[in-house]
């Protein structure tokens, strides 16, 4: 039982350089987030979808594209990475149906920018 | 827009003491409400909820109440163990896309 599944655990990445993070879910879940967590900050919205090809900005999007082809696949792409990027993000998924419900975590992607 | 508001960590207690982590929100409408909790190198998990004023969620020994009139929901446990140690996060639902909008994190850490 896989869950949410993110890739790579840790990366360091070069100002200017890009890169994707991979999240998958195996839970058949239409709704997918994807947050950052800066110390004490909490976690931030910055990109979701609530079904294959439908994807919508959250509260801190800048520098960040996404897709959704899938069911089960939603990338993140940075492109340009710049130093304030550096974070922990975390992709999660839900059924969206009945009471709002239990979200599914990642156990999430430190990058760093240099 | 919404917001949540948390109790400033670090909070550190003995084992078996009595725990209290303040929790108020903004929001239009009535929200639901969550406490998540993340132990050390992991993902958030779903620790307890409420859907509707006066509702009180419970799992684990902890309990929280959605109070509307003072737009609460702190986070209670009568005895904590060192396995409670962890950040824990309150948070509300809200949107057609049930986004969540969390608080800043309280760090625990409680001492044998």
């Amino acid at each position: 039982n896989a869950g949410v599944t993110q890739t790579p655990k840790f990366r360091i990445l070069k100002i200017g350089q890009s890169m994707t993070l991979q999240c998958t879910q195996d839970m058949n879940h239409n709704y997918m987030y994807w947050y950052r967590q800066d110390p004490g900050m909490g976690l931030k919205l910055i990109y979701y979808s609530v079904g294959a090809g439908i994807t919508d900005k959250g509260e801190v999007p800048n520098g960040y594209n996404v897709s959704r082809s899938t069911t089960e696949d939603f990338p993140l792409r940075l492109e340009l990475a710049a130093p304030s990027q550096t974070s922990v993000y975390f992709c999660a998924s839900g059924s969206g149906q009945g009471d709002p419900g239990e979200l599914f975590f990642g156990e999430g992607s430190r990058l760093t920018v240099l | 827009g919404n917001s949540v508001t948390q109790m400033e960590g670090p909070v550190t207690l003995s084992e078996e003491a009595f725990l209290t982590i303040n929790c108020t929100y903004t929001a239009t409408g009535y929200p639901s409400l969550f406490w998540y909790v993340q132990y050390p190198g992991e993902g958030l998990q779903l620790l307890l909820k409420a859907t509707k004023a006066d509702d009180k969620g419970s799992n684990k020994g902890f309990e929280a109440t959605y109070r509307k009139e003072t737009t609460s929901f702190h986070l209670e446990k009568g005895s904590v163990q060192v396995s409670d140690s962890a950040v824990y996060f309150c948070a509300l639902c809200s949107g057609s896309a049930r986004q969540l909008t969390f608080g800043s994190g309280t760090q625990l850490t409680v001492l044998p």
